[in-house]
């Protein structure tokens, strides 16, 4: 079954302070996985996707198909990356969600 | 260019009443068509998914059915509200390519049942 794990429900940081939101994954093929993120009174947008190896508003996400993992890395936050932030995966016909991590930069 | 409407923004509803929330996406043909229930805590669930006029699978046994009358509208129904139907439910729209999978969200409705 297809099934996205974010184990933290929230993650508080210092500006300048390393971030990373943990994202782990089961499926039987090959995945295809995706950051969304959400900022405060603005519709869920795209992030990141994995096959891209792009990094994002100086976000990177790196898959370890070993670890089924594909955990968010930023080196330094910001306070505007403040926000809720989804991992989610593509499957045949549908795209699932993990239950959310908030991301909460503090000054 | 592509937009997706979700309405009504906002709805009360008696509990017992009937539900039809609306999702209509522009500019784009045959997309996959997906609702969503977001709550503090559980994340964003699967609620439904369309690849087509009236394929719908759904993901989740509930009070709620979802139907595809026309290729970019999808409905999300219910005959009879009950309180635990309150939430907050997004409608999306993507359209599948290898490694291209985005999904573009509604702006969502807030449903109390009182």
């Amino acid at each position: 079954a297809q099934r996205v794990t974010q184990p933290e429900k929230l993650l508080s940081v210092f500006k300048g302070a390393p971030v990373e939101l943990k994202c782990n994954y089961s499926y039987s093929g090959s995945p295809e996985l995706f950051w969304y993120v959400q900022y405060s009174r603005q519709r869920l947008q795209l992030l990141l996707r994995h096959i891209s190896r792009e990094s994002i508003k100086g976000f990177t996400a790196d898959l370890n198909k070993g670890e089924t993992s594909f955990h968010l890395k930023k080196p330094f936050a910001q306070e505007e990356d403040s926000a809720m932030y989804y991992c989610a995966l593509s499957g045949p016909g549908k795209l699932i969600f993990g239950q959310g991590t908030t991301l909460q930069v503090k000054p | 260019s592509q937009t997706i409407h979700q309405w009504p923004a906002t709805l009360v509803q008696p509990v017992g009443s009937p539900l039809s929330l609306e999702c209509t996406v522009e500019g784009t043909s045959n997309p996959n068509l997906y609702w969503y229930r977001q709550a503090a805590g559980r994340g964003l669930q699967l609620l439904f998914y369309s690849v087509g006029i009236g394929q719908i699978s759904s993901e989740v046994p509930q009070n709620l059915s979802a139907s595809r009358p026309q290729d970019r509208q999808f409905i999300l129904s219910s005959k009879k509200l009950l309180l635990s139907d309150s939430g907050f439910y997004l409608c999306a729209w993507s359209v599948l390519g290898r490694g291209n999978t985005e999904a573009f969200f509604g702006q969502g409705t807030r449903l109390t049942v009182v």
